[in-house]
């Protein structure tokens, strides 16, 4: 069964680094997002992105924030200089025409 | 606007007895309701849908949902609980309008099984 990848699994880095997320969304899918879930708090959703543009964002989803689809399976979430609030869980997910949205297993970032 | 309410944030139920989640939602639009279910250490799985078909929704692993416009309650049920079901369970709408759709999460119910 076509499942959503995420890599790395854990991520740590020191505040104001760039990191990037990445995840390769199921292949015959064309709506792509980023999720974050603060670790005791409610997922939220930051951003959507079709037809290379983006769709949508949320407000959490600043000038730090971008994303890129940079071949034809990638999918990446970059945070230009990381703050300890990034800390959290990233999900990535992606769906097709029946707008079902399949979540990868999620990327943890750690800032210290 | 749209959210999601989850009113219990833990619940615990004996192995073999029925499990009830429950949800309250709000809308503007025609909504879709999912549940999506997240074990200990793994991703989120979609248990189940409501996309303005049947409202008693039949999803895996025996779960169902009710769909009460009147009540705006996506209840999650199960009659007999199995301790596999042990997990974090999250009720979440979006706008009933294309493809390219946000998720509006609640808080999550953490549900514990006992033996």
């Amino acid at each position: 069964e076509p499942e959503v990848t995420q890599t790395p699994s854990h991520q740590v880095t020191q505040m104001g680094q760039e990191v990037i997320l990445r995840c390769v969304p199921i292949s015959n899918h064309l709506y792509f997002y980023w999720y974050r879930q603060i670790l005791g708090q409610k997922v939220e959703f930051l951003v959507s992105f079709y037809n290379n543009e983006i769709s949508e964002k949320s407000e959490i989803f600043d000038d730090q924030f971008s994303v890129e689809r940079p071949d034809g399976s990638n999918f990446t979430l970059k945070i230009r200089s990381t703050k300890l609030e990034d800390s959290a869980m990233y999900f990535c997910a992606s769906n097709g025409p029946s707008y079902e949205q399949y979540f990868g297993p999620g990327t943890r970032l750690t800032v210290t | 606007a749209q959210s999601v309410t989850q009113l219990d944030s833990h619940v615990s139920v004996s192995e073999g007895t029925p499990v009830l989640l429950r949800c309250n939602y709000s809308s503007s639009y025609s909504p879709s309701l999912f549940w999506y279910v997240q074990h200990p250490n793994k991703g989120l799985q979609l248990l189940l849908k409501y996309t303005s078909a049947a409202t008693l929704v039949k999803g895996i692993n025996g779960f169902e949902a009710e769909f009460k416009k009147s009540e705006t309650s996506f209840h999650l049920t199960k009659p007999s609980a199995h301790m596999s079901d042990a997990a974090e369970y999250f009720c979440v709408v979006s706008d009933n309008a294309g493809n390219n759709r946000k998720l509006i999460w609640g808080l999550g119910t953490s549900l514990a099984v006992n033996p």
